[in-house]
C-alpha cells in the first residue's frame, strides 16, 4: 500500500519551454501533496504544499509563478515548471499524505534543461 | 524553526558489522521523527518513524532508532548490515505533521 507514482521519470527540454510533472497516489486519497527539489548530494528542499482544491502554499524563496502547482483531485497533483532555464535542472520529488502523520514519496523526476 | 543535523555524510562499513547513523535535531516544540532510505535511482522510502509512545522504534528489515529527548537525537542503528543496505539515509523531523525538514543525508556504503 501507500504507493506514489511520478511521470515522467526523466525529461529533457529546451530553455524557455514549460514542463509538467504528474504525481499520483495510487492506492489512497492524498489530502495533502508536497513538492520537493533535491540537489546533488544535498537534502530535499520543500518547495510547496498543496491541499486538494486549494491554492498551494509555497516556501519562502520559491517563485510561485515559475513553479505552478495544481492539486485538482485527491489522487493527482501536477508541477509545471514554466519557462525553464538550465538552473532549474534538478531532481523533483513529490510526496503524498493521507493523514498528515506520514508522507509517502514518489520515485522522482529528473529534469534537464538544455 | 526546526533543523536536522546528520554529522556523517558517509559511513563505510563491512558486511555483518554494526552501524549507527547519527541524527540530531533542534526544535522549540515537540516533533515527530522519521528515517527515510533512498536506494540508488529510487525515491525515498519510509524506514521508521516515531510519533509517540515507546521511544524505541523498529523497521521490518532490522533497523531501529531511539528517540532521546534530552539529547535531541534519533540515531539509527543496525546490529549487522548487508550489502543491500547500501543507500542514502535521511533523518527528518516534522513539527506539526504538515511538513518535513530533512537532514543532508548519510551515505551508508557496505563493503563485502
Amino acid at each position: 500500500g501507500a504507493v506514489v507514482s511520478q511521470h515522467p521519470s526523466r525529461v529533457i527540454c529546451k530553455s524557455g519551454t514549460s514542463v509538467k510533472i504528474e504525481c499520483r497516489s495510487l492506492d489512497f486519497q492524498a489530502t495533502t501533496m508536497f513538492w520537493y527539489r533535491q540537489f546533488p548530494k544535498k537534502s530535499l528542499m520543500l518547495m510547496a504544499t498543496s491541499n486538494e482544491g486549494s491554492k498551494a502554499t509555497y516556501e519562502q524563496g520559491v517563485e510561485k509563478d515559475k513553479f505552478l502547482i495544481n492539486h485538482a483531485s485527491l489522487t493527482l497533483s501536477t508541477l509545471t515548471v514554466t519557462s525553464a532555464h538550465p538552473e532549474d535542472s534538478s531532481f523533483y520529488i513529490c510526496s503524498a499524505s493521507e493523514f498528515l502523520d506520514t508522507q509517502y514519496f514518489g520515485p522522482g523526476t529528473r529534469l534537464t534543461v538544455l | 524553526a526546526q533543523s536536522v543535523t546528520q554529522l556523517d555524510s558517509q559511513v563505510p562499513v563491512f558486511e555483518e558489522a554494526p552501524v549507527e547513523l547519527r541524527c540530531n535535531y533542534s526544535s522549540s516544540v515537540s516533533v515527530y521523527l522519521f528515517w527515510y532510505v533512498q536506494y540508488p535511482n529510487q525515491g525515498l522510502q519510509l524506514l521508521l518513524k516515531y510519533l509517540s509512545g515507546s521511544t524505541l522504534v523498529e523497521s521490518i528489515n532490522g533497523f531501529e532508532a531511539e528517540f532521546n529527548k534530552s539529547q535531541t537525537s534519533f540515531h539509527l542503528r543496525k546490529p549487522s548490515v548487508h550489502i543491500s543496505d547500501t543507500a542514502e539515509y535521511f533523518c527528518a523531523v516534522s513539527p506539526n505533521t504538515d511538513k518535513l525538514i530533512f537532514g543532508t543525508g548519510t551515505r551508508l556504503q557496505v563493503f563485502p
